[in-house]
């Protein structure tokens, strides 16, 4: 079973500065996606950005990057220029991909979450 | 339009009580699934459906059922509602060939 951890409940920056979110995981899969996902106070999920294991370039979706070390798995988002909007609850998660379509496709296992507030 | 709803947005209801959320999409996709969301955590996923007549428990199914009416319509009920099951539920969907799930605005639901 997959297991993803984030490690930070909390954070805060101030408004046009930098922060990064930690996220690890375990498994023993070689072939998954990882995730972040966003839940402002609307409380709608909204995918930030995503990455395959497989690509060894960093996803960069704008302002939101991420940091993917799968030797050490090990995936951090990075955020720059932080706005008030980005203030939300931060979710790491996993999904393992099987090519052949098995049924462990499309399964998301979840972080405990890290919540960010933007200071003006 | 939303492309995933939800019905209905809040609801808060009495200990024993059956209880069906309903989650609809107009994205056409074949895959659907239901999670449970509670305070600290993140989401759990209780059932999902890879298509009409395929039906899957997830990691925590006790205490639920579904329905999967069509291809557009997914359902969880809680037979007797207890108050551990008051949680945040979503409805999410994906196609067969992608990794991306799309959630539906949640379901808040209360057992007193």
């Amino acid at each position: 079973a997959q297991t993803v951890t984030q490690s930070q409940p909390e954070m805060s920056v101030q408004e046009a500065e930098t922060v990064t979110l930690s996220c690890t995981y375990d498994t023993s899969e070689n072939n998954y996606y990882l995730f972040w996902y966003k839940q402002p106070p609307s409380r709608q999920m909204i995918l930030v950005i995503r990455q395959e294991a497989y690509k060894q370039q960093n996803a960069t979706e704008n302002r939101f990057s991420v940091n993917f070390q799968k030797a050490a798995k090990s995936f951090s988002l990075k955020i720059s220029d932080s706005q008030l909007g980005d203030t939300a609850m931060y979710f790491c998660a996993f999904m393992k991909h099987d090519n052949a379509g098995g049924t462990s496709y499309g399964k998301l296992t979840f972080g405990q979450g890290t919540i960010l507030t933007v200071h003006p | 339009d939303a492309d995933v709803t939800q019905t209905p947005r809040n609801r808060i209801t009495k200990t024993g009580k059956r209880i069906m959320l309903e989650c609809s999409q107009t994205k056409g996709h074949d895959r659907m699934y239901w999670y449970r969301q509670d305070p600290g955590l993140g989401l759990q996923l209780i059932y999902y459906s890879f298509d009409v007549k395929d039906i899957n428990k997830g990691e925590i199914s006790d205490g639920y059922s579904v329905s999967r009416q069509a291809q557009a319509k997914f359902s969880l009920s809680l037979e007797s509602a207890i108050p551990n099951q008051t949680a945040l539920y979503f409805c999410a969907t994906s196609p067969w060939n992608s990794g991306e799930q799309f959630f539906g605005p949640g379901t808040r639901l209360t057992v007193l």
